[in-house]
């Protein structure tokens, strides 16, 4: 089976430039989230989506916004780009919105803000 | 938020145990405690995770204190393929779901 896939894996942009990552989660699974990791830090906590709801927020600014389609993939978008938004994005997926099902992240995608 | 403290690095000898400790003194009685690694800067992998008895799958074992302000994830034998930074994290559950990361243990496991 296939795990969480992201894409695309690697994205360079400009200052104030807009981005959307995409997030296909294992099949079944119904949650989605999603999280930044700058270098040399552990993952941060962005949004929690399940059912095509919002089910959490981390503390981030309102450039950040997700959705989920009715297929359970996601996308997350980023407006007006600054240096400190390069980062790892990661998502996760679980089958389940509660805290007894584990979540499988993806690989990622590397993105850098120049 | 309940969060997690966890001891920066640890060295361990091949083909021994690694025991890596994890404290969350402020855990609250719903909030499970879920272990995942990252090798170099690939997507987390899940380990284990546990409420308030111990659990074990093919990867490791998992040790709740009975009060569950701590725990210890245990690797039985370790390989040098298990080189990498170990996250302890807590499921927080209230008013919207967060997950929160520390900045992990980083484990070395040398020949």
């Amino acid at each position: 089976d296939a795990g969480v896939t992201q894409s695309p894996t690697h994205l360079i942009k400009t200052r104030g430039q807009q981005v959307t990552l995409r997030c296909s989660p294992i099949s079944g699974h119904k949650s989605v989230s999603w999280y930044q990791q700058v270098l040399g830090q552990g993952p941060q906590f962005i949004f929690q989506y399940y059912e095509k709801e919002e089910r959490g927020r981390g503390n981030f600014p309102d450039r950040f916004s997700a959705r989920q389609f009715p297929n359970y993939s996601s996308e997350l978008n980023v407006n007006a780009l600054l240096l400190g938004d390069s980062a790892l994005y990661l998502c996760a997926s679980s089958l389940r919105f509660f805290s007894s099902y584990e979540q499988y992240f993806g690989p990622g995608t590397r993105l850098t803000v120049t | 938020d309940a969060k997690t403290t966890q001891p920066t690095s640890m060295d361990c000898a091949e083909g021994r145990a690694a025991n890596l400790p994890c404290n969350h003194s402020t855990i609250s009685g719903n909030e499970y405690v879920y272990w995942y690694r990252q090798i170099h800067s690939q997507g987390p992998q899940y380990i284990i995770h546990g409420l308030k008895n111990n659990e074990t799958n093919e990867m490791a074992s998992l040790i709740i204190t009975e009060d569950r302000k701590s725990s210890t994830l245990i690797l039985p034998h370790a390989t040098l393929r298990d080189t990498a930074v170990y996250y302890c994290i807590v499921r927080v559950e209230t008013g919207g779901f967060k997950t929160i990361f520390g900045a992990g243990t980083r484990l070395f496991v040398k020949a």
